[in-house]
């Protein structure tokens, strides 16, 4: 079935280096999302991609989905305490019935200030 | 509005006991989902609707069941309860297909 891989699982910076967590799908995905889940809380939405090649941003976020629509990156520029937290990509599943997102394991982001 | 409502926030079982999570949502969302998440292991689907009247299992429903009797309303049930159920349940919904989930809070479960 398809599979959403989140590499790395965890990482931990320094207050003000950057993160990137990559997400790569073993099938084409229409669409790719970014959620963001706090300690003990819950998701949140984040953002969707659409096109091959689109890059948003978001103040310090970037998003990027890859030219194949199989790949997809976040980046945060100079990260901050308030960036802790899982982030999670997710793509609809492909074949039969569209109507369920797959999410990858997430990466956990830990931040010393 | 208020989103996505789960009831409880925490609860704790013994094996073999049953008991309903309560979803309920404010939005006018047809579709609902139900998603268990393990240190480490991402959300895993165990139910999902898309519209009331209809249910379909997702990666995990063994041991859960559903009802979607209305837009607003999508319970969980859980029958005989194991220690393998002891999970952090999200109850979500969108209105449109595959786009921008809301989650609600959570329900923390232990069963032991």
């Amino acid at each position: 079935g398809q599979q959403v891989m989140q590499i790395p699982q965890y990482q931990h910076v320094q207050e003000g280096e950057d993160f990137t967590t990559y997400c790569n799908s073993s099938t084409t995905l229409s669409n790719i999302q970014w959620y963001k889940q706090r300690p003990g809380g819950h998701p949140v939405f984040l953002i969707q991609l659409v096109k091959s090649g689109e890059v948003k941003k978001q103040k310090r976020l970037t998003f990027q989905f890859g030219e194949a629509k199989k790949n997809s990156s976040l980046h945060i520029t100079a990260t901050q305490t308030t960036d802790v937290g899982t982030y999670f990509c997710a793509g609809p599943r492909s074949g039969g019935s569209n109507y369920k997102l797959t999410f990858g394991k997430g990466t956990l982001l830990t931040v010393n200030p | 509005n208020a989103g996505v409502t789960q009831t409880p926030k925490f609860r704790i079982l013994k094996i073999g006991q049953s008991m309903t999570l309560q979803c309920t949502q404010d939005m006018n969302h047809n579709y609902m989902y139900w998603y268990r998440q393990d240190p480490g292991m991402g959300l895993k689907l165990i139910y999902y609707s898309v519209g009331a009247g209809i249910t379909d299992k997702g990666e995990v429903p063994n041991g859960y069941n559903v009802s979607r009797s209305t837009t607003e309303d999508f319970p969980l049930r859980l029958e005989l309860a194991a220690p393998s159920q002891t999970s952090v349940y999200f109850c979500a919904s969108t209105g449109v297909i595959n786009y921008g989930y809301t989650f609600g809070s959570g329900t923390r479960l232990t069963v032991v």
